[in-house]
Formats: structure tokens, sequence, C-alpha cells
């Protein structure tokens, strides 16, 4: 069963970057029917996608997001990553990475369980 | 970007009551609206794909249908375990956008 896994600092300075990873167990990365994504929900509020990327290295960023944001992957490692850069309060959310399947019409079918990343000095 | 938007954003019901949430998007989406179930400090768990396919394991009782701007998500007969925020997703074109929520709880 694929299982998603967030992991990484959960305070982050302001004007730093934030950098998350998530490590997919129980299948592979690579496989060429899903891309993986990240979304993120600050505290009490809706949900807000971040980018997708797929085993090959595309990438599909929001454009509100786009010019500080940064997906990876490491087929190595099945994991991929999450870079968002000079952070503010406003960053403050639970990320979560997640996997939009195309048997599912491209909706996240499975999440990972969050991580919460606090913006403060 | 496609706005999503749900109504209502919260309601109150008894168990075993029929629930019924809508979600409209700001240009035709076709059949690509998907509902999502969060209950607190939990992740997203998706119900309902392409408007009206339900997912794997998830009980009967919740439906779909919709397509183009307007859906809808219907709860025959709420349980106990449906007191939630139900989010609508379109997956119709990139950047995907989620609905604001609707809170489901109890009377």
């Amino acid at each position: 069963q694929l299982q998603l896994q967030e992991s990484g600092p959960g305070l982050v300075k302001p004007s730093e970057t934030l950098s998350l990873t998530c490590t997919v167990s129980g299948g592979s990365i690579s496989s060429s029917s899903y891309y993986w994504g990240w979304i993120r929900q600050p505290p009490g509020k809706g949900l807000e996608w971040i980018g997708s990327i797929y085993y090959s290295g595309s990438t599909y960023y929001n454009p509100s997001l786009k010019s500080r944001v940064t997906i990876s992957v490491d087929t190595s490692k099945n994991q991929f990553s999450l870079k968002l850069s000079s952070v503010t309060a406003a960053d403050t959310a639970v990320y979560y990475c997640a996997r939009p399947s195309m048997a599912t019409s491209d909706a996240f079918d499975i999440w990972g369980q969050g991580t919460m990343v606090t913006v403060s000095s | 970007d496609i706005q999503m938007t749900q109504s209502p954003s919260s309601l109150s019901a008894s168990v075993g009551d029929r629930v019924t949430i809508t979600c409209r998007a700001s240009q035709s989406i076709s059949s690509y609206l998907n509902w999502y179930q969060q209950k607190p400090g939990k992740a997203p768990k998706l119900l309902i794909y392409a408007a009206s396919s339900l997912q794997s394991g998830v009980p009967s009782r919740f439906s779909g249908s919709g397509s183009g701007t307007d859906f809808t998500l219907t709860i025959s007969s709420l349980q106990p375990e449906d007191f939630a925020t139900y989010y609508c997703q379109q997956s119709y074109s990139t950047p995907v956008t989620f609905g604001p929520g609707t809170k489901v709880d109890i009377k």
C-alpha cells in the first residue's frame, strides 16, 4: 500500500528557505502514471496547491508562488522535495505531499499526514 | 485561474439527515471536479472524483453530480463520522484550485 511521509524543519526564520521532503513507500516514484504534488493549508484556512512534479522532472507550479518554489525528485531515494524561498509569516501552514492520479481524473488520491511549518524568528 | 465557490460555508445537521453541498466553478471544467472530506488534524480524504465516481472504500451514502460549472455532493443519510469539512477541487487546468470548504457540524 502506497504511503507518503513528509519530513523537514518545523520552524523556519523569515526570509530563509523552507525545505521539505516527501518519502514514498510501498511503490515506486518512477511510475509513469503519476505526478507527485505539494499542497498547503494555513491554520484554520483552506487548501492551496503549490505544485507538482513528474518522475522525469517535469514541473508545474502555482503562478502565485512560482517565483519562490522549486520542486525536485530523487528517484534513487524514492523522494521528492519542496523548497520555498524568502518565506514570511504568510507561509506558515501545514504542508502536505499528495499524489494526483490519472486513474482518478487527477484527483489527489493519496496524501501524507502533513507537517506543520511555522515561520517565525 | 479557475475560481471555486461552495455553499453553504457551514451547516448544522442531525444524524440521518440528507445533506447537499454545492460547488460552482468560474468557468466550465467539464467533469473534472473532485470532493474531499477533512477532519480536524487530518489530511483530506478523496471521496468523489470526476464529479460522480465514488473513490474505492468510500461509503455509498456519498454521491456526486454535475458537469460544466455546477456540482453537488450529497450525503444521503448523515452518520456521526461524517461531521467534517468538505472541499471541492477542480483538476481541469493548472493551477488546480480548491473551494473554500463547507463545515458540517452537529445540530
